[in-house]
């Protein structure tokens, strides 16, 4: 059955600096790669989304997202992290040749300090 | 649209009483899911229905039932609430299950405490 790592429970890390919050699946041929956010006190909301072409995939709010399947990861990163990024967020897969059921992380907290 | 909502927002039971959570979705999606939400756990699928009419089992369906008798509400009920069950319940909705258009739209939650 598929599955989702997320390494990291919490990550701290500087107002204006970079950040990386990882993510593993476990291997399958052909899968879609989310990521959620959850601001405090609210339901998950889509932040990116792998489905095909570009392995690079961006958001409006500055995230990006890498497809890597060699390594089956699908790590998310901003270069330069603002006070309102603060949030939980979690790492996604659905096995697209199984068209199963969409499968979550059990989320990293990004703590953004001052 | 209100997208997807939830009532109520919070409730507080005594273990061994019963209670309904409403989910309402606007968007005409035909797949709504049941999730709880607790600490270190991430998000886990309790029920889910592919359509008006019809319930499935998640992976920690025990202790809930569920009902969609119309295609834009989901209902989750509790029978007989336990401690264990005290959590954050978010109910979900997509265009489909599978494919690309999977991508889920959460309510606000419902903060349910059992004493």
């Amino acid at each position: 059955a598929q599955s989702v790592t997320q390494l990291d429970s919490q990550v701290p890390v500087f107002e204006e600096a970079p950040v990386e919050l990882r993510c593993n699946y476990s291997s399958s041929v052909s899968v879609y790669l989310f990521w959620y956010v959850q601001y405090p006190n609210q339901g998950l909301q889509l932040l990116l989304k792998y489905l095909s072409g570009s392995t690079l995939v961006e958001s409006i709010n500055g995230f990006e997202a890498e497809f890597n399947k060699s390594q089956t990861s699908f790590h998310l990163r901003k270069p330069s992290v603002h006070i309102s990024d603060t949030a939980e967020y979690f790492c996604a897969v659905s096995d697209r040749a199984r068209d199963d059921k969409i499968i979550f992380g059990k989320g990293t907290r990004l703590h953004i300090l001052p | 649209n209100a997208g997807v909502t939830q009532t109520p927002k919070f409730r507080v039971l005594k273990t061994g009483q019963s209670m309904t959570l409403l989910c309402a979705q606007d968007m005409n999606h035909e797949y709504m899911y049941w999730y709880r939400q607790d600490p270190g756990m991430g998000l886990r699928l309790i029920h889910y229905s592919v359509g008006e009419g019809t319930t499935a089992k998640g992976e920690v369906p025990d202790g809930y039932n569920v009902s969609r008798l119309k295609k834009q509400n989901f209902l989750l009920g509790l029978e007989s609430a336990a401690p264990s069950q005290t959590s954050v319940y978010f109910c979900a909705s997509s265009y489909s299950r599978g494919g690309a258009y999977n991508e889920q739209f959460f309510g606000p939650g419902t903060r349910l405490t059992v004493l």
